[in-house]
């Protein structure tokens, strides 16, 4: 079947700008997670979503950040007023549930913030 | 300190050798415990859970100890297409759940 999906796979903006980074996870699976990983860095977990809970934010590095599922599916990763540091590559993974299930993980969107 | 730790490396090792990567972590709470493997470039995929009990799969073991914050990923009779960063990652629901990945340790296995 289907894999994650993301969408760009790549995005170059210029500083300032508003970004919009799309997830579309397995069918099937209710748990959604955003990632960033900056290069040669680990993973660092910005938000996941289970099911139709309210999703944990505490992760998101700043309010430039927001992120919304709609219909339990599909999720959109915003980023507001982009700055440098943000350039990253931003990986959505899904899972069947949240927890012990293996996360599967998209191909990641690489972000330029010129 | 970080919350999940990892020796970066590099490992270089020669085929055949058999080789071990030790992670530990801070945080009590974990629940549950996974290694992943990410090729350069590429988006990270499981290579095993890891078991209080320990687990084997293949040429790889995974061992927990839960007393000392620990885990282990053992790798016999390495092969070139071992090649690879390998990623600690752990569970942990303090009231919130959230998923830990350590940064990483990479492995050059050559000819």
């Amino acid at each position: 079947g289907a894999g994650v999906s993301q969408s760009p796979s790549n995005k170059v903006t210029e500083k300032g700008k508003d970004v919009e980074l799309r997830c579309d996870p397995i069918s099937g699976h209710t748990a959604l997670y955003w990632y960033r990983q900056s290069l040669g860095q680990g993973l660092e977990f910005l938000i996941y979503f289970q099911g139709n809970s309210a999703p944990d934010k505490s992760g998101l590095p700043s309010d430039r950040f927001s992120a919304e599922r709609t219909g339990g599916s599909v999720s959109t990763l915003t980023i507001q007023r982009t700055q440098q540091e943000d350039s990253a590559v931003y990986l959505c993974a899904s899972s069947l549930v949240e927890g012990e299930y293996t996360q599967y993980f998209g191909p990641g969107t690489r972000l330029t913030v010129l | 300190r970080k919350e999940v730790e990892q020796d970066p490396g590099p490992f270089n090792v020669p085929e055949g050798a058999t080789v071990a990567f030790n992670c530990t972590y801070s945080n009590s709470a974990s629940q549950s415990f996974f290694w992943y493997r990410q090729d350069c470039r590429k988006e990270p995929k499981l290579l095993m859970s890891v078991y209080s009990s320990g687990n084997e799969d293949g040429r790889f073991t995974a061992q927990l100890n839960r007393a000392s914050q620990y885990i282990s990923l053992l790798i016999r009779d390495s092969k070139l297409s071992d090649s690879a960063t390998y990623l600690c990652v752990v569970n942990l629901n303090t009231g919130g759940f959230k998923t830990i990945f350590g940064a990483g340790t990479r492995l050059f296995v050559k000819a």
